[in-house]
């Protein structure tokens, strides 16, 4: 069974703080990982995808992988009350017709004001 | 910008009914799939959808559910007959080749709830 582990949270952090969500996974042959953003009722929307081992940054995100740790994060600077979310991992092992992505639990983030 | 679109976004039915969700996935995608959403619970993989066949579906994908491409650009979920269990969020997604970094682009949703 392939899985992905994130804490459900809530993480709490105040506004203009760097908030930091962690997530692990089961499957070594997981080739790409995603972070996914999802605000209550709403479709998942996707953030940012990283591959490489290292670290990847897009504007206040940031995401990093360690696939010998099997280990995937996710640091927001400068948080604010919008970023305020679910905040879903996804892994993709590659090959085959399906390309799944396999989702964690998702964090709650609350950034207080 | 393209996106995927899902109809009804809610729907309420009475269990043992049959429900279909529709979905128009993003034109040139050639990858479709369905997930589901229990309230509080993470996002499931349902279904996969290639080459109009199912490439790989899930445990959770039983005989009551099935899924098809009747004209080129709906994509169907049917759940013949509903079961309180099966109140979720549906997600339609898409992806546009395989070996891509694999993002999937995802519908509004359709929220169902059976009683």
């Amino acid at each position: 069974q392939k899985e992905v582990e994130q804490n459900s949270g809530p993480l709490s952090v105040p506004e203009g703080a760097i908030a930091s969500l962690n997530c692990t996974y089961s499957d070594r042959g997981s080739q790409s990982f995603f972070w996914y953003r999802q605000y209550s009722g709403k479709s998942p929307e996707l953030i940012m995808f990283i591959y490489s081992n290292g670290d990847k940054e897009d504007g206040r995100f940031t995401a990093q992988l360690n696939k010998a740790s099997q280990y995937v994060s996710l640091l927001i600077r400068d948080s604010q009350p919008s970023d305020s979310a679910t905040y879903l991992c996804a892994v993709n092992l590659w090959g085959g017709a399906t390309n799944k992505l396999i989702f964690g639990t998702g964090t709650l983030l609350a950034v207080q004001p | 910008e393209p996106e995927v679109t899902q109809t009804p976004s809610h729907q309420v039915t009475q269990m043992g009914q049959e429900v279909i969700l529709r979905c128009v996935p993003i034109s040139n995608h050639l990858y479709f799939y369905w997930y589901r959403q229990i309230l509080g619970q993470k996002v499931e993989f349902l279904v996969s959808f290639y080459n109009n066949e199912i490439s790989e579906k899930s445990e959770i994908f039983d005989d009551q559910f099935s899924v098809e491409r009747p004209d080129g650009s709906n994509f169907t979920l049917k759940i013949r007959s509903t079961k309180l269990e099966d109140s979720a969020m549906y997600f339609c997604a898409s992806r546009r080749l395989a070996a891509d970094t694999g993002e999937l682009f995802f519908g509004e949703g359709s929220r169902l709830t059976v009683l």
